[in-house]
């Protein structure tokens, strides 16, 4: 149980378009669901929080209208980056929990914007 | 200072060899303390979670927390080719629902 599914898993976008990048809870109901990027060789830094139905909280530094996050559903969450460019490329993976201290994570999206 | 350090080796080990993983945190409000291994280009997998201190077993490997010293161990007996992974110390506080912080994570390498 507890599966988290990420999509795609990568993508190749030009500079200046925009790209939407699916997380979805296959078996449970995510009441938060939690974006991160991680560079090589990096720790995961938290992009935002989201909870269903409501505005998601961003971190400090990050761009709420570069990277949109909509929480529709207690099983779906998407991040839109929004005119991507080169130094957006990086891993994505998203993470869902019910409320408890868990959180279970998504097998990550590679972007690469060229 | 950050938050949690988390040497990021890496750490090369021959396999059957005992591995000691380890992170500092200078957060005292950390109450849940993580490990989670994450295999190159994947998600990471929660491995072990205790609440405050004291110790958790859980087949090969055993999680310690000492919270007076703000300092947090993993350990792998009987390493295996297969463990070869980047293990990530996260941790987070008790009020409400706080978001995990994370270390830099170790890369493991356990040779055959």
């Amino acid at each position: 149980g507890a599966v988290v599914s990420q999509h795609p898993s990568r993508v190749i976008c030009k500079s200046g378009t925009s790209v939407k990048i699916e997380c979805r809870s296959l078996d449970f109901q995510a009441t938060t669901m939690f974006w991160y990027r991680q560079f090589p060789k990096q720790s995961l830094m938290l992009m935002a929080t989201s909870n269903e139905g409501s505005k998601a909280t961003y971190e400090q530094g990050v761009e709420k209208d570069k990277f949109l996050i909509n929480h529709a559903s207690l099983t779906l969450s998407t991040l839109t980056v929004t005119s991507a460019h080169p130094e957006d490329s990086s891993f994505y993976i998203c993470s869902a929990s019910t409320g408890s201290y868990e959180q279970y994570f998504g097998p990550g999206t590679r972007l690469t914007v060229t | 200072q950050k938050e949690v350090e988390q040497d990021p080796g890496p750490l090369s080990v021959p396999e059957g060899a005992i591995v000691s993983l380890n992170c500092t945190y200078s957060n005292s409000a950390f109450q849940y303390f993580m490990w989670y291994r994450q295999y190159s280009r994947k998600g990471p997998e929660l491995l072990m979670y205790t609440y405050s201190s004291g110790n958790k077993e859980d087949g090969r490997f055993t999680a310690q927390v000492d919270k007076s010293s703000k300092y947090i161990s993993l350990f792998i007996r009987d390493s295996q080719p297969s463990d070869s992974a980047t293990y990530l110390c996260a941790m987070r506080g008790w009020a409400g629902f706080q978001k995990l912080v994370f270390g830099t994570g170790t890369r493991l390498l356990v040779s055959p």
